[in-house]
């Protein structure tokens, strides 16, 4: 069983919609995370919140728009996105503290996103 | 920056033997962390084995371990006993060392089939 949900597990959109993505974990973790990945490709890192923060934007398009509302629960709105755009998206979480730097990232199963 | 590069982007293995994926990185840190991800068509990221550079031992987990070359810069793992669903897309990752909100760097992966 996965410890980071993310839902829905599919989503097929048009160009001119607004969706949402939404991460959740419950094991305590302060840091969370967003990559884009395509198919045969390793995960690409989007975006990283520290403690609800965000921490680093690796220059997304403004098209994808991330929030953390609380510590347990990672979001990624989505508008006017391309077929370009259409990927596996992958959440993930990790323990930030001091002491627990050898502790991975964990990952949720992904959303596939098809962009019609 | 830094880097991780997978040469293989295919393995085979026969059921029962040992297969080794080999990674090599490039970083200027001597504070770091490795991990051998796999991702089967399930789509989650699962966590294989990780490494701290600090550690001289190589990490063993059952039937996977790694040879860890510090100076050569060099990761691989070993699968002994192969088994069915060991089939998968395998990542390499590396990862800064400090405490904080960590951006791994992925290689490119190694897909490897497991015969029957």
């Amino acid at each position: 069983d996965t410890e980071v949900t993310q839902t829905p597990k599919h989503l097929v959109m048009g160009m001119t919609n607004k969706k949402s993505l939404k991460c959740e974990q419950h094991m305590g973790h302060r840091a969370m995370y967003w990559y884009k990945q395509k198919a045969k490709k390793p995960p690409e890192l989007m975006f990283v919140y520290s403690y609800e923060k965000l921490s680093i934007n690796e220059s997304v398009p403004s098209r994808f728009s991330p929030e953390c509302p609380n510590s347990s629960l990672l979001n990624l709105h989505l508008h006017a996105l391309q077929p370009e755009d259409s990927a596996l998206y992958l959440c993930a979480s990790s323990q930030v503290r001091t002491g627990f730097e050898n502790q991975p990232q964990h990952f949720g199963d992904g959303t596939r996103l098809s962009i019609l | 920056a830094q880097t991780v590069t997978q040469s293989q982007p295919e393995m085979s293995v026969q059921e029962a033997e040992t297969v080794t994926l080999s990674c090599t990185y490039d970083t200027s840190e001597s504070d770091y962390y490795l991990f051998w991800y796999k991702q089967p068509p399930s789509r989650q990221m699962i966590l294989v084995i990780r490494q701290e550079a600090y550690k001289q031992q190589n990490a063993t987990e059952n039937r996977f371990s790694v040879n860890f070359q510090k100076a050569a810069k060099s990761f691989s793992l070993k699968i002994s006993d192969s088994q069915l669903g060991d089939a998968a897309m395998y990542f390499c990752a590396y990862r800064h060392g400090p405490s904080g909100t960590y951006k791994y760097i992925f290689g490119t992966g190694t897909r490897l089939k497991v015969l029957a």
